[in-house]
């Protein structure tokens, strides 16, 4: 088990730039979260995929982001035009479908996002 | 609306000392609780987690945690705190209702220091 892997951990760009990060989850988790954190907060739930579907998008999501997971294993989450409310960490979780909702989910360590 | 709360935003304690956190959740049926840990520019490492049976739930690095349904409460305690237990610490429910896709409800965080 080599635990949930985000990539890069760090990113600093210039506002209007386009964004991607990865998240490659635990090997048979076929479920995949996308969270976003700002300081002193908890996590906010983004969206969320069940192999290579996206089965929801928090209605935060703005169409600046696109989130995909073609081949159901790693995900990208692309932010387009960002803007300076985008400076936040992006945390990925993954998670077993099966054995029901006390499965828990796995984070990875986020990556952190900083707009100049 | 289901909630999880935590009354506590900061707590600090000395060293050796004992711990509780405190955490209520709203959504009665079958709570599926969490508790996680984060330390800064860090993701999320689950803690311990409690579904079913045991009302007390044993946790990694020492925690525990009590089920208590007649007070919709999953406090976490440590009996003694090591200076390395200073981080953020998060309760979470799955809620489980039908088209929640599994998502979990954070509480806002309680800050964890710890004086030598």
């Amino acid at each position: 088990d080599t635990g949930v892997s985000q990539d890069p951990r760090h990113k600093i760009t210039k506002r209007g730039q386009n964004v991607t990060f990865r998240c490659d989850p635990i090997s048979e988790h076929n479920r995949l979260y996308w969270y976003r954190q700002t300081l002193g907060q908890g996590p906010e739930f983004l969206t969320y995929f069940q192999n290579e579907a996206q089965l929801e998008k928090s209605r935060l999501l703005s169409d600046r982001f696109s989130a995909e997971r073609p081949k159901g294993s790693f995900s990208t989450l692309e932010i387009q035009r960002t803007e300076q409310g985008d400076s936040a960490m992006y945390l990925c979780a993954s998670s077993l479908e099966q054995g029901a909702p006390h499965q828990p989910q796995h984070f990875g360590d986020g990556t952190r996002l900083s707009i100049l | 609306a289901q909630s999880v709360t935590q009354p506590d935003i900061h707590i600090t304690v000395s060293e050796g000392a004992s711990l509780e956190l405190r955490c209520n959740y709203s959504y009665g049926a079958t709570p599926y609780l969490f508790w996680y840990v984060q330390s800064p520019g860090q993701g999320l490492q689950l803690l311990l987690k409690y579904f079913s049976g045991d009302t007390l739930v044993q946790g990694i690095k020492g925690f525990e945690a009590e089920f208590k349904r007649s007070q919709s409460s999953f406090n976490l305690r440590k009996p003694s705190v090591h200076w390395s237990d200073a981080a953020e610490y998060f309760c979470a429910q799955n809620p489980n209702y039908a088209g929640n896709n599994r998502k979990l409800i954070w509480g806002l965080g309680t800050s964890l220091a710890v004086n030598p």
